[in-house]
């Protein structure tokens, strides 16, 4: 069974510095994609980026370019998501999500599965 | 970067009624479109994908078609449990794999 398990909830303080995970199981995670959707409090779904932990191929959405640093670990098949200065409107729960086929990649791309989600809450 | 734009945003309905959900593309993205529902508290999950092939496991009241530029959600016969936002999502171009808006499908 594919589970992506997220670390738990954040409460920092702006200009601090912060990384989440995904851990990955039940699936060869060099293999598919996994990327990153920010929620907003009461918003939509953004699409902040995505690696291929087979070659570390990293693409980001242009909102997060440079905001964000999206890695892999494939000893412990985990994604990670990393601020070096959060800043207020960084407060939203962040979803990892394992890609179906992916860039370069032929046929239908889509995420068939998600984390749980991780709450991350800065204060001014 | 493509833009999706849903219709509508949020919608009244019914147990039983037929809902459409629209969702259209600033540029044509072929087929490389996918619906997702969210409840809330929840993550998202898959229920199109590829404009039209419904994921293992979900109901088959959902049903997608469209290419190009337009596409559209389809809910048979609306159930309790359907009750959610639903979110387009195109992946013919990247970056980013842009979603739509979202729509809040609510009880009337």
């Amino acid at each position: 069974e594919v589970q992506l398990v997220q670390s738990g909830a954040e409460v920092k303080k702006s200009g601090q510095a912060l990384t989440i995970s995904c851990k990955a199981s039940g699936y060869s995670f060099t293999k598919y994609w996994i990327g990153w959707v920010r929620q907003l409090p009461g918003k939509g779904l953004e699409w902040m980026g995505i690696i291929y932990p087979g070659d570390f191929d990293t693409r980001y959405g242009p909102s997060f370019q440079g905001q964000v640093t999206i890695s892999a670990d494939t000893s412990s098949s985990t994604a990670y998501l990393q601020w070096s200065s959060l800043q207020a409107s960084d407060t939203a729960t962040y979803y990892c999500t394992r890609y179906w086929g992916g860039p370069w990649m032929a046929g239908d791309c889509y995420s068939d599965h998600w984390g749980q989600g991780t709450q991350v809450t800065v204060s001014s | 970067d493509i833009q999706m734009t849903q219709s509508p945003s949020s919608l009244s309905a019914s147990v039983g009624d037929r809902v459409t959900i629209t969702c259209r593309a600033s540029q044509s993205i072929r087929s490389y479109l996918n619906w997702y529902q969210q409840k809330p508290g929840k993550a998202p999950r898959v229920l199109i994908y590829g404009a039209s092939n419904l994921q293992s496991g979900v109901p088959s009241r959902f049903s997608g078609s469209g290419s190009g530029t337009d596409f559209t959600l389809t809910i048979s016969s609306l159930q309790r449990e359907d009750f959610a936002t639903y979110y387009c999502q195109q992946t013919y171009s990247y970056p980013p794999y842009t979603f739509g808006q979202g729509t809040k499908l609510e009880i009337k």
